[in-house]
């Protein structure tokens, strides 16, 4: 049982180049949720989705795109990347009818922007 | 709207004492409140949850919280510090509305001395 799986765990790019941030869980969790952690700002919600097919802005979606086409897996675009986008992204998931009501996390992309 | 507040940004204690990292909320409704920890370069873990119960919950690692709804507080506790504890704590709110998504407060560094 993998849990969630996200890729790369580092990466530099530079500005204006894109790229695709991969999440994939294997629980059958149908809310799954991106996250970036800056220092002293906790963690903010850029997008999620409660199911395949669907999709929600977050507290900070700009400059991001998402899909989920699957219930497994939900891959975070950066457009044209900015310094601004520097953070720690975390993906997360979680199913309503499971009692813990809470996230598993993946283990982070630490991204810089230069 | 829903929020979390962590009023110290670092906890230092000495090994052995108690321990307390304090956390306070702001919800409509019900509140479902959760502690994560989160060590260096590692994605964050579920400590503990208050749904619903008594108001003292008991989690993983020894630590516990201790939920107030008057003083809208839901502060983790821990009898004996280890020097292991040293991490970052995230004290979170789940918005059990569409998307089920978590506010998280902007964390707490713990420091325990030896």
């Amino acid at each position: 049982n993998a849990g969630v799986t996200q890729t790369p765990k580092f990466q530099v790019l530079k500005t204006g180049q894109s790229m695709t941030l991969q999440c994939a869980q294997d629980m059958n969790h149908e809310y799954m949720s991106w996250y970036r952690q800056d220092p002293g700002m906790g963690l903010r919600l850029i997008h999620y989705s409660v199911g395949a097919g669907i999709t929600d802005q977050g507290e900070v979606p700009n400059g991001y795109n998402v899909s989920r086409s699957t219930t497994e897996d939900f891959p975070l675009r950066l457009l044209s990347a900015a310094p601004s986008q520097t953070s720690v992204y975390f993906c997360a998931s979680s199913s309503w009818t499971v009692p813990n009501y809470g996230y598993t996390f993946g283990s982070g992309t630490r991204l810089t922007v230069v | 709207a829903q929020s979390v507040a962590q009023p110290e940004d670092q906890v230092n204690v000495a090994e052995g004492n108690p321990l307390t990292v304090k956390c306070t909320y702001s919800v409509s409704g019900n509140p479902y409140l959760f502690w994560y920890v989160q060590y260096p370069n590692r994605g964050l873990q579920f400590l503990l949850k208050y749904i619903t119960g008594d108001n003292l919950v008991k989690g993983s690692y020894g630590f516990e919280a201790e939920f107030n709804k008057s003083q809208t507080s839901f502060h983790l506790k821990k009898p004996s510090a280890l020097v292991s504890d040293s991490a970052l704590y995230f004290c979170a709110v789940r918005d059990m509305g569409y998307g089920q998504n978590f506010v998280f407060g902007p964390g707490t560094r713990l420091s325990v001395l030896p």
